[in-house]
């Protein structure tokens, strides 16, 4: 499995607080994504980067906001968690190859988030 | 932007039987298509990829995916199903160039009955 660690793995937190989710990767992909996936929606992409500093939205941004201060480490926050945000969040990275032709994503293990 | 479409959501079918799910995409230029699995409590692994080259790839477990160009089409395959493969089965495209990112069909729920 390619080095991509999600932190934490399960948190549970009330409506109206701020929650930050990490991805930490150890591959030097350029590009970091934050996915939810919620049943029958399948995996929809919150925010993406493609460098350090460098960051745009998905088709699911409202309510949500990233930072990468660093290559290995893509931020994703919560700033007032609401009840709709309860889903489970993947971080994902991919490439380029040496021929900056996109790669394949790998993945994280997936945080749950539970707002109550 | 591109988008993906796969219109079996769920899909049930007996050990042995075969199997084709589809998944359509919409993008004018150049792309990389993937499937991944996911099994129950897992995250994603990929199944298999199609960047150029033979339209038909083969990937792990006896998957196989066909690219038509012509139809936008990356069907995925496999001649005999087993109850191991249940899993949920998401299609991606991605362009084959430039900062796009990687965009996931809704998935297709697979339940293999033994």
């Amino acid at each position: 499995d390619a080095g991509i660690t999600q932190s934490p793995r399960h948190k549970v937190t009330e409506t109206g607080t701020p929650v930050t989710l990490r991805c930490h990767q150890t591959e030097n992909h350029r590009y970091m994504y934050w996915y939810r996936q919620d049943p029958g929606h399948g995996l929809r992409l919150i925010h993406y980067s493609y460098g350090v500093k460098d960051t745009d939205k998905g088709e699911v941004s409202d309510g949500y906001s990233v930072s990468r201060s660093k290559t290995e480490d893509f931020l994703l926050t919560l700033e007032s968690a609401t009840s709709s945000q309860t889903s489970v969040y993947f971080c994902a990275i991919s490439g380029p190859d040496r021929d900056r032709m996109n790669t394949e994503a790998f993945f994280g293990q997936g945080t749950r988030l539970t707002v109550v | 932007a591109q988008s993906v479409s796969q219109h079996n959501h769920h899909v049930i079918l007996s050990e042995a039987a075969s199997l084709e799910l589809g998944c359509n995409y919409s993008y004018g230029g150049t792309v990389n298509l993937f499937w991944y699995v996911q099994y129950p409590g897992q995250h994603l692994q990929l199944l298999l990829k199609y960047f150029s080259g033979d339209p038909l790839v083969k990937g792990i477990k006896g998957f196989e995916a066909e690219f038509i160009k012509s139809k936008f089409s990356f069907n995925l395959r496999k001649p005999s199903v087993q109850w191991s493969d249940t899993a949920e089965y998401f299609c991606a495209v991605n362009p084959n160039f430039g900062n796009e990112k990687l965009t996931f069909g809704t998935g297709t729920r697979l339940t293999i009955i033994p």
